[in-house]
């Protein structure tokens, strides 16, 4: 079966400007977790949504945010873009959140 | 708050060598995840543990789940220079994941 799609895989905004980047689920998969990574670390929880609600959320301002909608695809927006926003952006889908994962390839996001 | 420690953060050595790295948590998961994730590519999954005590080998990675389900490690035996990568665990939850902040292993030829 397919596997998760990001898309775009690379964006370049400026400061103060906003992004929306879309995630496509395995099918069948009813999870989608987002995550940011900047170079050299691990990743860092944005939120969880499942069945359209969002059901975990991490440490981040307001001014990221998502949805996820019946076909459970899922987008992520980040407002007011930041220099520090600066990363990889990684969907990952799972049939409950938490079991296997199964990664995107990313969104690379540079905020200049 | 739910934390899972990993260490080494970072380990350089050479082919050939054993290495092992550790996943340690003061909370109980119900599973934990192994991830390697290579430069410009999404995690992928190594091995799930769910049960305490488990030891899970593949080819010449063991996994081991602590008896109380709070600790995991990871042993490479003769590593080789594909085994570069972030390793990342992760412990389920209560219908959530915690992830480690990984140890990037570096494998020199």
């Amino acid at each position: 079966k397919a596997g998760v799609t990001q898309t775009p895989r690379y964006l370049i905004k400026t400061r103060g400007q906003q992004v929306t980047l879309s995630c496509s689920p395995i099918s069948g998969h009813r999870s989608v977790s987002w995550y940011q990574q900047t170079p050299g670390q691990g990743l860092q929880f944005l939120f969880e949504y499942f069945s359209e609600t969002q059901r975990n959320k991490g440490n981040f301002p307001g001014r990221f945010s998502g949805r996820q909608f019946s076909n459970s695809r899922s987008e992520m927006n980040v407002s007011t873009l930041e220099l520090g926003d600066s990363a990889l952006y990684l969907c990952a889908s799972s049939s409950d959140g938490v079991n296997e994962q199964f990664f995107g390839p990313g969104t690379r996001l540079t905020v200049l | 708050t739910q934390l899972l420690e990993q260490s080494p953060q970072f380990l350089s050595i050479q082919e050939g060598e054993n290495l092992t790295v550790y996943c340690n948590s003061s909370s109980v998961f119900s599973s934990l995840q192994w991830y390697r994730q290579e430069p410009g590519e999404g995690p992928v999954l190594l091995v799930t543990v769910v049960t305490g005590g488990e030891v899970k080998k593949l080819k010449r990675l063991t996994f081991q789940f602590g008896d109380a389900r709070k600790d995991s490690s990871l042993h490479i035996t003769a590593a080789q220079p594909g085994d570069t990568g972030l390793y990342l665990c992760a412990g389920g939850s209560n219908y959530q994941l915690i992830w480690g902040a990984g140890t990037k292993l570096i494998i020199k030829p």
